[in-house]
């Protein structure tokens, strides 16, 4: 089975800290993403990547920036954390570059900003 | 263009009845067309998906119906139990490389016994 998994379920931080969120797969699939996850607006790509070193912009990059130094690792940073990115924060993984595959997620994490 | 919308936003269907979620888009270039489903605490995980070529897929209770010239397709779920209280995501992407996943605003689906 898949497993995509994220380093933590629950984050609390402070307005301005640097915040990093992990997410590791075990299938090695060359697609990786971050979406933002808010009641209402449903799941926003944030950014995505399609190999090692390589990112692309999704529909809500400001305020955040990713790292991919390894295949199995995706790492989410927000540079200043601020109140308005507090939210659900969710990590996939696909098999092909293209559409039209499966998007494995991993369980979440539920940043909150003070 | 780039938009899919998803309605109703929430519903609630008798155990047993039908539950229908609806889904439109505009970009003609898409042919990839999933249902997530997603648990309170879980991430979304595939239940269905389609593509083009087809009008109707069914797997077990879950049916998408697909009406290319509408540009839209819907989730029937038939026989509605307790068990299939979840948010539903329809999404939609092309074939092509560079191409990633168009999600709706989800539906909230609560199967009252």
């Amino acid at each position: 089975d898949v497993k995509v998994t994220q380093s933590s379920r629950y984050l609390v931080k402070r307005t301005g800290e640097k915040v990093f969120l992990e997410c590791v797969q075990d299938m090695d699939h060359e697609n990786m993403f971050w979406y933002r996850q808010d009641p209402g607006l449903g799941l926003r790509l944030i950014y995505f990547s399609y190999d090692v070193k390589m990112k692309e912009k999704g529909d809500i990059p400001e305020g955040y920036s990713v790292s991919r130094e390894k295949k199995e690792r995706f790492s989410l940073i927000l540079e200043s954390a601020s109140t308005n990115q507090t939210s659900m924060y969710l990590c996939a993984s696909s098999f092909n570059w293209a559409g039209g595959y499966e998007q494995f997620f991993g369980p979440g994490t539920r940043l909150t900003v003070l | 263009q780039q938009q899919v919308k998803q309605s109703p936003q929430s519903l609630i269907v008798q155990k047993g009845g039908i539950s229908i979620i609806n889904c439109a888009y505009e970009n003609t270039a898409f042919d990839y067309f999933p249902w997530y489903q997603q648990f309170p605490g879980k991430g979304p995980a595939l239940l269905i998906a389609i593509r083009p070529d087809v009008s109707e897929k069914k797997e077990g209770r879950f049916t998408i119906s697909f009406n290319k010239s509408a540009k839209q397709f819907s989730l029937h779920i038939m026989d509605s139990q307790p068990g299939d209280s979840a948010t539903y995501f329809c999404a939609a992407s092309g074939d092509q490389a560079g191409t990633a996943l168009i999600f709706g605003k989800g539906t909230t689906l609560s199967v009252s016994s």
